[in-house]
């Protein structure tokens, strides 16, 4: 059983262009979250994701990102004109169950991206 | 909302000796609190979690201790190994709130 898989692991993009990050869940889950981590920083929620619905984007900004999970494909996390303070690594991770205090939560190897 | 802290942010310890790394958390209704690993260029992995039922946990070298009195929780690691170098993320969630509100992480250093 494969774990959760994300790509492209690193990502260079000048200011301004377009970012997409692809996270494909294990198998069987259909409930994904997605994380930013800055450097010697923790892991701060973005969206939260069952197929086809977004359920919570409370953290993720409002403008020039945005996330889908449709029924068929990855996950994907899409940043427009992006900006050096979006210089960060991207976590995706995937649960089989809906609240996050029932149990685990699989994490993928994250994407790094850095804007010129 | 829930707010977790996360101390120390750097711990070294010598090769052997036990670490004890310690999160407070602010909301009595989080009843979940889970303990991940996050080796160099890769992803968190879950280590160990602890329920508010139970005051205790533990899986081989590694413990887990909930006080809910006093609103905090803490890894024990024993006989640490040069492997047990990573950062350790400590997080609360609630039934009310499905979102896990993470620490700030520690750096755990095991010197030879």
């Amino acid at each position: 059983n494969a774990g959760v898989m994300q790509n492209p692991r690193h990502l260079v993009r000048r200011r301004g262009q377009e970012a997409r990050l692809r996270c494909s869940p294990m198998k069987g889950h259909s409930h994904v979250y997605w994380y930013r981590q800055l450097p010697e920083e923790g892991l701060k929620f973005m969206v939260y994701l069952q197929k086809e619905n977004i359920i919570d984007e409370s953290g993720m900004p409002k403008e020039r990102f945005s996330a889908e999970f449709p029924k068929e494909g990855p996950s994907i996390l899409r940043i427009q004109q992006v900006v050096r303070g979006d210089s960060a690594a991207y976590f995706c991770a995937s649960s089989p169950r809906a609240a996050t205090n029932t149990g685990e939560l699989f994490f993928g190897e994250g994407s790094r991206l850095t804007v010129l | 909302g829930e707010n977790v802290e996360q101390h120390p942010s750097t711990l070294s310890v010598q090769e052997g000796d036990s670490a004890v790394i310690k999160c407070t958390y602010s909301d009595s209704a989080s009843n979940y609190f889970p303990w991940y690993k996050q080796e160099l260029g890769k992803g968190p992995q879950l280590i160990i979690d602890i329920r508010s039922n139970v005051g205790e946990k533990k899986d081989q070298r590694i413990a887990v201790t909930l006080n809910k009195t006093a609103k905090h929780f803490s890894l024990h690691i024993t006989e640490t190994q040069p492997e047990d170098s990573a950062v350790y993320f400590c997080a609360a969630s609630s039934n009310s709130n499905y979102q896990l509100i993470w620490g700030a992480g520690t750096k755990l250093i095991i010197k030879p």
